[in-house]
C-alpha cells in the first residue's frame, strides 16, 4: 500500500513568512496529490490539489510544487496570517488494481503562526 | 445544502457496548469513507464504499462493520467498544466513480471515549 511522509510535525513562523511542508510518497502510480487544512474541532478541508500531469499549482497564497521522479511534494504558503494556523494535511492514493480508492494521509504539521 | 452530517458529536460507551455512528451526506457522491483520528498517528482509513450495496475494508477495520443501502448513508456499527476505539472518527464522501481524484468533504467528526 501508500507509505505518505509527512515533515516537519510542527512549525512555527512569524507573521508575513512563507511556511513549507513536505511529502513523500511510496506508491509511484499515484497520481493525486491533496492538501488538506484541519482548524480546531472541524473536519479537514481541501486548501489545494494537483494532478501528476502538472508540476506546480497555485492559488493565491497557496501553492503546491510536485516532484514525479523523486516522489515528493510540497505545500507553500506565502504571506502567512494567524489565521492559517492549523494542522496540515497531504494525501496520496493507493492505486490498487488500476484504482484509487484509498486516499493515505500523512501524520499532519502543526502550523503556528506568530502575530 | 448540509454537506456531511455526523451524529452524535460525542459518545461515551463502557467496554463491550455497541453503538452506531451515523454519516449522511445530500451531495449525490458515491464515494464514502470512515477515518479514525488519533494524537500523532494522522487520518487512518477504516472502511469505504463506492456506491450503494458495495463496502471494502482500509487499513483498520477490526472491529468494526459497515453497511450501505443507500446512497446518502454511510453508519459505522462498533460492535463490542474497547478502550483502543476511543478516538476521533470522521466520515468524508467525494464523488468519484473512478477513484480518488476528487476533493474529499468531510463531516465535523464523533469524539469517541470508552471506559
Amino acid at each position: 500500500g501508500e507509505n505518505v511522509e509527512q515533515h516537519p510535525s510542527t512549525l512555527s513562523v512569524q507573521e508575513g513568512d512563507s511556511a513549507v511542508i513536505k511529502c513523500t510518497y511510496s506508491d509511484s502510480a499515484s497520481n493525486y496529490f491533496p492538501w488538506y487544512k484541519q482548524e480546531l474541532g472541524k473536519g479537514p478541508q481541501l486548501i489545494i490539489d494537483i494532478r501528476s500531469n502538472v508540476g506546480e499549482k497555485k492559488d493565491q497564497r497557496i501553492a503546491v510544487t510536485l516532484n514525479k521522479t523523486a516522489k515528493h511534494f510540497s505545500l507553500h504558503i506565502t504571506e502567512t496570517q494567524p489565521e492559517d494556523s492549523a494542522v496540515y494535511f497531504c494525501a496520496a492514493p493507493s492505486n490498487s488494481g488500476g484504482s484509487n480508492y484509498k486516499l493515505t494521509f500523512g501524520k499532519g504539521t502543526l502550523l503556528t503562526v506568530n502575530p | 445544502n448540509a454537506g456531511v452530517t455526523q451524529t452524535p458529536k460525542f459518545q461515551v460507551l463502557k467496554t463491550g457496548q455497541s453503538m452506531t455512528l451515523q454519516c449522511a451526506q445530500d451531495m449525490n457522491h458515491e464515494y464514502m469513507s470512515w477515518y479514525r483520528q488519533d494524537p500523532g498517528m494522522g487520518l487512518r482509513l477504516i472502511h469505504y464504499s463506492v456506491g450503494a450495496g458495495i463496502t471494502d475494508q482500509g487499513e483498520v477495520p477490526n472491529g468494526y462493520n459497515v453497511s450501505r443501502s443507500t446512497t446518502e448513508d454511510f453508519p459505522l456499527r462498533l460492535l463490542s467498544a474497547a478502550p483502543s476505539q476511543t478516538s476521533v472518527y470522521f466520515c468524508a464522501s467525494s464523488y468519484s466513480y473512478r477513484g480518488l481524484d476528487s476533493p474529499l468533504h468531510f463531516g465535523n467528526g464523533t469524539r469517541l471515549t470508552v471506559t
